[in-house]
């Protein structure tokens, strides 16, 4: 069974510039989370599908950030226009469950993570 | 808000000792608690997952308890080995607060041949 994936693994742009991260998570997952981890401090929550729909986008940092998940499947992140302080690694993960279902469903999974450099 | 802590942030031990990692968190009204590995570069691994009406979990060599009243949780490993050398990283998710998991920051081990 494939695990989450992420694509691309580095992204190297200009202050201003747009970038488009994608997760495709594990099959039959219907929750899915965006996390992101920048230097020097603890990998921090962005926001939480499930399914198509945002459960939770409280973590974005503002409106510069727009997440899709179009048809329950793949999730896009993108960023625009990038700001250097954008710069960290950015974690996918999904689950089968979500955490009130209590059972093993709820684990998450994590992708590789995409690195994000805003020069 | 919820905090979660991880001491000590860096450990060597020689390989065969067995070792405890510790995990505390301000607030016991939690879902689950999970443990992850991370290797420099990679991703996060999930190496166990308790529940919150459990005590404990074991996979191989580890073993992670929970104990909510004290809001804490171990990583115990045993006989550890070089390979064992990584982040392990401590999250948990709470309730009434959505399916996020909150990250403490880690603790780097190194396992010496």
């Amino acid at each position: 069974e494939a695990g989450v994936t992420q694509f691309p693994s580095h992204s190297v742009i200009e202050k201003g510039q747009t970038v488009t991260l994608r997760c495709d998570p594990i099959s039959g997952h219907d929750n899915l989370y965006w996390y992101r981890r920048v230097m020097g401090k603890e990998i921090k929550f962005l926001l939480h599908f499930v399914k198509e729909s945002k459960q939770d986008e409280s973590g974005m940092p503002n409106n510069r950030f727009l997440a899709e998940r179009t048809g329950g499947t793949y999730s896009t992140l993108k960023v625009q226009p990038a700001e250097l302080e954008d710069s960290g690694v950015y974690f996918c993960a999904s689950s089968q469950e979500a955490p009130w279902t209590a059972g093993p469903g709820n684990e998450q999974f994590f992708g590789p993570g995409t690195r994000l450099t805003v020069l | 808000k919820q905090e979660v802590t991880q001491i000590p942030a860096a450990l060597s031990v020689p390989e065969g000792e067995n070792l405890v990692l510790n995990c505390s968190f301000t607030d016991s009204a939690i879902y689950n608690l999970q443990w992850f590995r991370q290797d420099p570069g990679k991703g996060l691994t999930s190496l166990l997952l308790i529940q919150s009406s459990q005590r404990e979990q074991t996979s191989g060599r580890l073993n992670a308890s929970l104990d909510k009243s004290s809001g804490r949780s171990t990583l115990y490993i045993a006989a550890s080995q070089p390979g064992d050398s990584a982040t392990y990283l401590c999250a948990c998710s709470i309730y009434n607060q959505g399916g996020k998991l909150i990250f403490g920051q880690g603790t780097e081990l190194s396992v010496k041949p």
